[in-house]
């Protein structure tokens, strides 16, 4: 079982619609979690972080952790075609090794 | 502000020829990183530097090497190419690792073909 589990999609919505990404992970221990968006032909740029369980809001975007079920979401408002990306996910573990841990990424397509 | 800047952006290598990757970051980072990515496997890490002249191997290291003399450069060997190693390759850097301001900046990124 890989450490961080997410589905690749791909995922096509219209514009407008809201959008639900989604991850989770096996380790108890992943105590930090991001998101990351990457579009095509580019590097991944750091989007949200969230330490506990709970939501954290910036604008059209927020992030989701419930750590009791090991699952993280994010959730796009009123989509919009520059949101056409990989969404992919991220966990740290805050023992020794504190590496980052990637999730395979969902592309996303906002459709006009 | 540059941010990183990987060099070359793309380059096509025949079997068995060596190559390195040059990564530059000027925001005065500790730490960078190489990674790999497939579709299918997504991002994998193959070394890592937590300081100026210190390396370690990281998810996929076999095939390359790399040397960290400097700290705002991190380079990537590949002695002996295989097409094995036809990739999208990011360099990545980061304040420190671990901790939920440890933000990683990326590269845009090096597409590599071994034919």
């Amino acid at each position: 079982q890989k450490e961080v589990e997410q589905d690749p999609g791909p995922l096509s919505v219209p514009e407008g619609a809201i959008v639900s990404l989604n991850c989770t992970y096996s380790n108890s221990a992943f105590q930090y979690f991001m998101w990351y968006r990457q579009y095509s032909r580019k590097g991944p740029e750091l989007l949200m972080y969230t330490y506990s369980s709970g939501n954290k809001e910036d604008g059209r975007f927020t992030a989701q952790v419930d750590k009791s079920s090991k699952y993280i979401s994010l959730f796009i408002r009123d989509s919009q075609p520059s949101d056409s990306a990989t969404y992919l996910c991220a966990v740290v573990n805050a023992g020794n090794n504190r590496k980052l841990i990637w999730g395979l990424g969902t592309s996303l397509a906002v459709n006009p | 502000n540059a941010g990183v800047t990987q060099t070359p952006k793309f380059r096509v290598l025949k079997t068995g020829q060596s190559m390195t990757l040059l990564c530059a970051q000027d925001m005065n980072h500790e730490y960078m990183y190489w990674y790999r990515q497939d579709p299918g496997m997504g991002l994998r890490l193959i070394h890592y530097s937590v300081g100026e002249g210190t390396t370690a191997k990281g998810e996929v290291p076999d095939g390359y090497n790399v040397s960290r003399l400097k700290k705002q450069n991190f380079l990537l060997g590949l002695e002996s190419a295989a097409p094995s190693q036809t990739s999208v390759y990011f360099c990545a850097s980061s304040y420190r690792t671990g901790g939920g301001d440890t933000e990683a900046f990326f590269g845009q990124g090096t597409r590599l073909t071994v034919v």
